[in-house]
């Protein structure tokens, strides 16, 4: 069982170059969400999707795109990078309901 | 907006001893409230939570407690050990409506031997 498995785990990017962040979870769980951690502000909801279809925005959504075309996957999309979204990235997922009550190992980037 | 402060930003205690961690919340309709322990580098794990229905909660050594009147809730470590020591997050949340989770901006525990 893998859980919430997240890919790239490193990132460098240019500014203005775009990019996918993988999140896939074998749970079937049906609440997934994107956050964002940078030191010193905890953990930031960017997007979040409660079942297959369905999005909305979170805290700080801005530069960002989500989908959920299955129960499964649920890619973070960056339009066009700029410095500001150097962090690091945490995709998790729960049951219908509850809490993220579990988070994949993050995927680190770097915009220049 | 709503808004989760956590205090202190560092606690380091003497192995053995307690630790608490508090945490205020300004959304009065918040009704669920986690922490988490996130070791250096690796991902956030859940620990323990807390509804709005229960004044206080224990698993082993750790215990939250809540006070809904004065939007407080604390995490409390007993018998603290070395491998206690991580950043911890608390979180505040509606269980209805919007599906959004404020946290907290982290403490770094450090239990030394």
């Amino acid at each position: 069982n893998a859980g919430v498995t997240q890919t790239p785990k490193f990132q460098v990017l240019k500014t203005g170059q775009s990019m996918t962040l993988q999140c896939a979870q074998d749970m079937n769980h049906e609440y997934m969400s994107w956050y964002r951690q940078d030191p010193g502000m905890g953990l930031r909801l960017i997007h979040y999707s409660v079942g297959a279809g369905i999005t909305d925005q979170g805290e700080v959504p801005n530069g960002y795109n989500v989908s959920r075309s299955t129960t499964e996957d649920f890619p973070l999309r960056l339009l066009s990078a700029a410095p500001s979204q150097t962090s690091v990235y945490f995709c998790a997922s729960s049951t219908q309901g509850v809490q993220p009550q579990h988070f994949g190992d993050g995927t680190r980037l770097s915009i220049l | 907006g709503e808004n989760v402060e956590q205090h202190p930003s560092t606690l380091s205690v003497q192995e053995g001893d307690s630790a608490v961690i508090k945490c205020t919340y300004s959304d009065s309709a918040s009704n669920y409230f986690p922490w988490y322990k996130q070791e250096l580098g690796k991902r956030p794990q859940l620990i323990i939570d807390i509804r709005s229905n229960v004044g206080e909660k224990k698993d082993q050594r750790i215990a939250v407690t809540l006070n809904k009147t004065a939007k407080h809730f604390s995490l409390h470590i007993t018998e603290t050990q070395p491998e206690d020591s991580a950043v911890y997050f608390c979180a505040a949340s509606r269980s209805s409506g919007t599906y959004k989770y404020i946290f907290g901006t982290g403490t770094r525990l450090k239990v030394l031997a």
